[in-house]
């Protein structure tokens, strides 16, 4: 079965810094890779998505995240953050076989002004 | 478009009473249907998971039920609460089990 780790835990930065939040994940095969954001008391929501071609993915509030085949990686970025984008963040991993996502801890981001 | 609803949006039940949380979706047919819970702190736990009309998953052997009356219908049970019940509830729905799934507001339950 698939599997997905987000290795920070937690993450500060500063507005107008960037922002990288990591994902690794196991599986055998090209996996289907999902971004989710969830701010306090809410649902999630999706920001991107990979399941195949380019590997640098452009998403919703000025995100993208890079597909890195050998190193078995996901990672977000974005290039400058707005105090909005303090948020937790979901990497998720789906595959054909299986019946569900598989999701990581999460990582709690905090911006500092 | 496809709308999620979930209700209700906050819940407060003491420890042994009943519990029943419905989620409800619209504008497609047939999906996969999915219930996670957080508790504070902590990432999500899928519960169980539905990919037709009276077919359930069970990810977490526990004192909840699922079901699924209807092809978008999807409710959460328990006959007698527990404080480790305790958490945000997420239903989401996807159209393939492998692709996204796309979630709903969530339920807050407190057990007292």
């Amino acid at each position: 079965a698939q599997s997905v780790t987000q290795p920070d835990i937690h993450i500060t930065v500063s507005e107008g810094a960037s922002l990288e939040l990591r994902c690794n994940y196991s599986y055998g095969a090209t996996p289907y890779l999902f971004w989710y954001v969830q701010s306090p008391g809410q649902g999630l929501q999706l920001l991107l998505k990979y399941f195949s071609g380019d590997t640098l993915v452009q998403g919703i509030k000025g995100f993208e995240a890079e597909f890195k085949r050998s190193q078995s990686s996901f990672n977000l970025r974005k290039p400058s953050v707005h105090w909005s984008d303090a948020a937790e963040y979901f990497c998720a991993v789906g595959a054909p076989v299986q019946d569900k996502l598989s999701f990581g801890a999460g990582t709690t981001v905090t911006v500092r002004a | 478009s496809q709308t999620i609803h979930q209700w209700p949006a906050t819940l407060v039940q003491p420890v042994g009473s009943p519990l029943s949380l419905e989620c409800t979706v619209e504008g497609t047919s047939n999906p996969n249907l999915y219930w996670y819970r957080q508790a504070a702190g902590r990432g999500l736990q899928l519960l169980f998971y539905s990919v037709g009309i009276g077919q359930i998953s069970s990810e977490v052997p526990q004192n909840l039920s699922a079901s699924r009356p209807q092809d978008r219908q999807f409710i959460l049970s328990s006959k007698k609460l527990l404080l480790s019940d305790s958490g945000f509830y997420l239903c989401a729905w996807s159209v393939l089990s492998r692709e996204e799934q796309y979630f709903g507001p969530g339920t807050r339950l407190t057990v007292t």
